[in-house]
């Protein structure tokens, strides 16, 4: 059975970074690519990133372009997203999920609340 | 970026009533069209992908149609248990965009 658990989240103040991670198992991590996907509370869903299967390409959405990087360790099958300068803006439920024709598998989310 | 928009954003229906949510994309996305289910407090569910293909295990009420900018998701019954928020997302092309969601209820 295909798991992924993210970790990480928290309460920070603006300006302030925080890293993500998503633990994956029950399939071949290192073949699929992986992505970060985000809410912000009563919201709409927002892709932010993705990374290739072998690190080759990352692509961000231009709202965290140049503050967030993606990451991934497939000897210890995890993903992670780095946030900086992070922005109330940035408050969301953050979800990792994996490619493959859709969405079919998705974490249970971490939550990021920025506030001073 | 392309813009999805669906509609309606809200939506009251009866048990047992065929149930249809729409979702349009600002260009030709090529059936590139998935439907996703959120109930409260959960994580979204993959319903459709690529228009009109039933993921794994989801029943046979639920099924997709459509082409160029114009999708549609139907509930051919609907079930107390369908009441959550469903979202489309276009993969098309990058970055990838989601519909604002409509919000199902039972009336």
């Amino acid at each position: 059975e295909v798991q992924l658990v993210e970790s990480g989240g928290g309460l920070v103040k603006p300006g302030s970074s925080l890293k993500l991670s998503c633990v994956a198992s029950g399939f071949t991590f290192s073949s699929y690519g992986m992505h970060w996907i985000r809410q912000a509370p009563k919201k709409g869903l927002e892709w932010i990133a993705l990374i290739y299967y072998d690190s080759s390409n990352k692509y961000y959405a231009d709202s965290v372009k140049g503050r967030f990087t993606i990451s991934r360790d497939n000897s210890k099958n995890t993903l992670y997203l780095e946030m900086n300068s992070l922005r109330s803006e940035d408050t969301a439920m953050y979800y990792c999920a994996k490619s493959g024709g859709g969405y079919r598998n998705w974490g249970q989310g971490v939550m990021v609340t920025v506030s001073s | 970026d392309i813009q999805m928009t669906q509609s309606p954003s809200f939506l009251s229906a009866s048990v047992g009533e065929r149930v249809t949510l729409s979702c349009r994309a600002s260009q030709n996305i090529n059936k590139y069209l998935d439907w996703y289910q959120q109930k409260l407090g959960e994580a979204p569910k993959l319903l459709i992908y690529n228009t009109n293909n039933l993921h794994t295990g989801i029943p046979s009420r639920f099924s997709g149609s459509g082409s160029g900018t114009d999708y549609t998701l139907t509930i051919s019954s609907l079930q107390p248990e369908d009441v959550a928020t469903y979202f489309c997302l276009q993969r098309n092309s990058w970055p990838y965009t989601f519909g604002a969601g409509t919000k199902l209820e039972l009336k």
